[in-house]
């Protein structure tokens, strides 16, 4: 099983939809998760981290289930500014952290 | 505060060549991390500094590649001699922590590299 593992995608989402996308990890005693998100040509910027209560941000909702070791994003209301290449992110060891990678969104009009 | 500023933006160069790729973290973070990222192999971790010294380079390819930092305020990547297999795009990172908790990383724009 692969360290972070994310469906590559595309997903073609009308706007104003719900989408979601999960990410999936080997080692049960990683303690950080992040979803970053990926513009095309540009550099990885952070989205949001991920908690064990789970977190919400405006249209977004970050899940961790331990239980079967994998985050997930919720995105609401969709828009076409959404649309970009997101990124899990897992920490491995103490020091150590893995990027997925990533899961191509499209927003289509 | 600028950023993480990497240079040059873009990079072409002949196989054999030595190729110098520079990053200036963020002020006061005292963390910085060399990346690479290609369509097939993801975002990949070369090395990592924490107060200006090496701390993992288990993901340097080969000895062709050689990180420094010099000062808290500079690093340099460099591979010599260049191959076409190293075209990808390098990213710089800095941070106050290292995977941890809810620093995060701050990404330069990277340098994208053809070798030809």
């Amino acid at each position: 099983r692969k360290e972070v593992e994310q469906d590559p995608g595309p997903f073609n989402v009308p706007e104003g939809a719900t989408v979601a996308f999960n990410c999936t990890y080997s080692n049960s005693a990683s303690q950080s998760f992040f979803w970053y998100r990926q513009d095309c040509r540009k550099e990885p910027k952070l989205l949001m981290s991920v908690y064990s209560s789970g977190n919400e941000d405006g249209r977004f909702t970050a899940q961790l289930n331990r239980a079967s070791q994998y985050i997930s994003l919720l995105i609401r209301d969709s828009k076409l500014s959404d649309s970009a290449t997101y990124l899990c992110v897992v920490n491995i060891a103490d020091d150590k952290i893995i990027f997925g990678k990533g899961t191509r969104l499209h927003i289509l009009p | 505060d600028a950023g993480v500023i990497q240079s040059p933006r873009h990079e072409v160069t002949e196989m054999g060549q030595e190729v110098t790729l520079r990053c200036k973290p963020i002020s006061g973070h005292d963390y910085l991390f060399w990346y690479r990222q290609t369509m097939m192999r993801g975002l990949e971790l070369l090395i990592y500094f924490n107060n200006n010294v090496p701390i993992d380079d288990s993901g340097m390819p080969e000895d062709r590649f050689s990180a420094k930092m010099p000062n808290a305020s500079f690093s340099t990547l460099k591979i010599q001699p260049s191959e076409p297999r190293d075209s990808a795009v390098y990213f710089c990172a800095s941070s106050l922590g290292t995977g941890g908790a809810e620093y995060g990383y701050t990404f330069g724009s990277g340098t994208r590299l053809t070798v030809v």
